[in-house]
C-alpha cells in the first residue's frame, strides 16, 4: 500500500463547478499536511496546509479527518486556470521529509 | 520571500559527461535542502536529503557514488550527476526547507530538465 494515495483522475470538470479530491495517507503518525499544486512541466507550488480544524482560503477548502487518516480538497467556482495536478503531502516524524502522493490531475472545460 | 532557484533550467549533455545542478535558496537560510526527480507523468521522487556541512542522506536505490551531493553552505546546494547515461533524462527538482520558520513547508526551485543523449 502506498504511504499516500491518490485518485491519478483525470478530473474533467465545466468551468463554475465544484469539485472535490480525496487523499488518504497510511502512516498514523503523520504530522503535517499540504496540498500543492503542480502545472505540466513545471515545479511544485505550495497551495495551502492543511490544519486539524479545516481551513479555507478564497475558493479553496481544506480539510483533515485524523481518525480515518484522509485529506480533502474542495475548489468552488473552479477556473481555467485551475487545471492543474493537485499533489497531496504528508510529513512524517521530525526529519522534514515530505511524502508526496502521485497526484490528481484537474481539466477545467469552458 | 522563500525563493529558490535552480540553474541550469535545461541542459542536453552527451552519454558519459557530467553534469553539475544548483540549488540557491535567495532570500533564507536553508539547513536542509531536498532533491527530487521526476519521470514523465510520474509523482515526485525523493533521491536524497542534503544537509548544510554533512554528508546527504540518500534514498534506498539511489547511487551516492553517481549522484553527488555537496552542501557547503546555508543557501547552495549541488547535484551532480557523474557520468550521466540517458536513462537519468529526467527533471530535477530542489527545494530547501526555511530555517527561520521552523515549518514543515518546502519551497521547491524552478527545476532542471536533464536530457543525455
Amino acid at each position: 500500500r502506498k504511504e499516500v494515495e491518490q485518485d491519478p483522475g483525470p478530473f474533467n470538470v465545466p468551468e463554475g463547478a465544484t469539485v472535490a479530491f480525496n487523499c488518504t495517507y497510511s502512516n498514523s503518525a503523520s504530522q503535517s499536511f499540504f496540498w500543492y499544486r503542480q502545472d505540466c512541466r513545471k515545479e511544485p507550488k505550495l497551495l495551502m496546509s492543511v490544519y486539524s480544524s479545516g481551513n479555507e482560503d478564497g475558493r479553496f477548502t481544506a480539510q483533515l479527518n485524523r481518525a480515518s487518516q484522509y485529506i480533502s480538497l474542495l475548489i468552488r467556482d473552479s477556473k481555467l486556470s485551475d487545471s492543474a495536478t493537485y499533489l497531496c503531502v504528508v510529513n512524517i516524524g521530525s526529519n522534514y521529509q515530505l511524502i508526496w502522493g502521485a497526484g490528481t490531475k484537474l481539466i477545467i472545460k469552458p | 520571500g522563500a525563493v529558490v532557484s535552480q540553474h541550469p533550467s535545461w541542459v542536453i549533455c552527451k552519454s558519459g559527461t557530467s553534469v553539475k545542478i544548483e540549488c540557491r535558496s535567495l532570500d533564507f537560510q536553508a539547513t536542509t535542502m531536498f532533491w527530487y526527480r521526476q519521470f514523465p507523468k510520474q509523482s515526485l521522487m525523493l533521491m536524497a536529503t542534503s544537509n548544510e556541512g554533512s554528508k546527504a542522506t540518500y534514498e534506498q536505490g539511489v547511487e551516492k557514488d553517481k549522484f553527488l551531493i555537496n552542501h557547503a553552505s546555508l543557501t547552495l546546494s549541488t547535484l551532480t550527476v557523474t557520468s550521466a547515461h540517458p536513462e537519468d533524462s529526467s527533471f530535477y527538482i530542489c527545494s530547501a526547507r526555511n530555517l527561520g520558520t521552523g515549518s514543515y513547508e518546502q519551497y521547491f526551485g524552478p527545476g532542471t530538465r536533464l536530457t543525455v543523449t
